[in-house]
């Protein structure tokens, strides 16, 4: 099946700094990809939809100027999590489909904000 | 618009024995996609089986079936001859035929634990 890759798997940052996180479609072409956040023991609850080329769509409910997303290639998509605060610490997912029948996870990132 | 609905936090199941996941979903579109994600312990969501809503025959992998109900708007899914390695989160999602809809909704999830 098709390989997303998402880096890095975990990351550590001081509160008020910016981190940012990768998602790349290593085999296929995504002209669109979502980003997910998950708190422990929840659903996966979609933040935006990247768009190659074009502004994200964000879901209701999320900052835009809080989290950052670029999808400046087919490949790849970044979301810059901005000014993170504690309670911005969770896990980060990114997905991408090169067909309707199926979608393709990366591994997930750890965000932890000290 | 779309929502679903898994009405089991919690299961759980014998090695060996069969158990099944109920999801329910709503939408009022005739053509739509629906999956089964499987997320163990280190958190990679892995497709369990999918099923296309044109399709009346129910699918099937190996130890994994769904029963399809569309009338009834219900996915649910059994895992036969249950192996410790099935335990994870399992989460019910749909997805939309139309194009510029790809997002997946996903439901609550449940917790699967497998007894040896």
């Amino acid at each position: 099946g098709a390989v997303v890759s998402q880096h890095p798997s975990w990351v550590i940052c001081k509160s008020g700094t910016s981190v940012k996180i990768e998602c790349r479609s290593l085999d296929f072409q995504a002209t669109t990809m979502f980003w997910y956040r998950q708190f422990p023991k929840q659903s996966l609850m979609l933040m935006a939809t990247s768009n190659e080329g074009s502004k994200a769509t964000y879901e209701q409910g999320v900052e835009k100027d809080k989290f950052l997303i670029n999808h400046a290639s087919l490949t790849l998509s970044t979301l810059t999590v901005t000014s993170a605060h504690p309670e911005d610490s969770s896990f980060y997912i990114c997905s991408a489909s090169p067909i309707l029948t199926e979608a393709f996870f990366g591994q997930g990132t750890r965000l932890t904000v000290v | 618009a779309q929502t679903v609905t898994q009405s089991q936090p919690e299961m759980s199941v014998q090695e060996a024995e069969t158990v099944t996941l109920s999801c329910t979903y709503d939408t009022s579109e005739s053509d739509y996609y629906l999956f089964w994600y499987k997320q163990p312990p280190s958190r990679q969501m892995i497709l369990v089986i999918r099923q296309e809503a044109y399709k009346q025959q129910n699918a099937t992998e190996n130890r994994f079936s769904v029963n399809f109900q569309k009338a009834a708007k219900s996915f649910s899914l059994k895992i036969s001859d249950s192996q410790l390695g099935d335990a994870a989160m399992y989460f019910c999602a749909y997805r939309s035929a139309q194009g510029g809809s790809e997002k997946l909704v996903f439901g609550k999830g449940t917790k699967l634990t497998v007894n040896p």
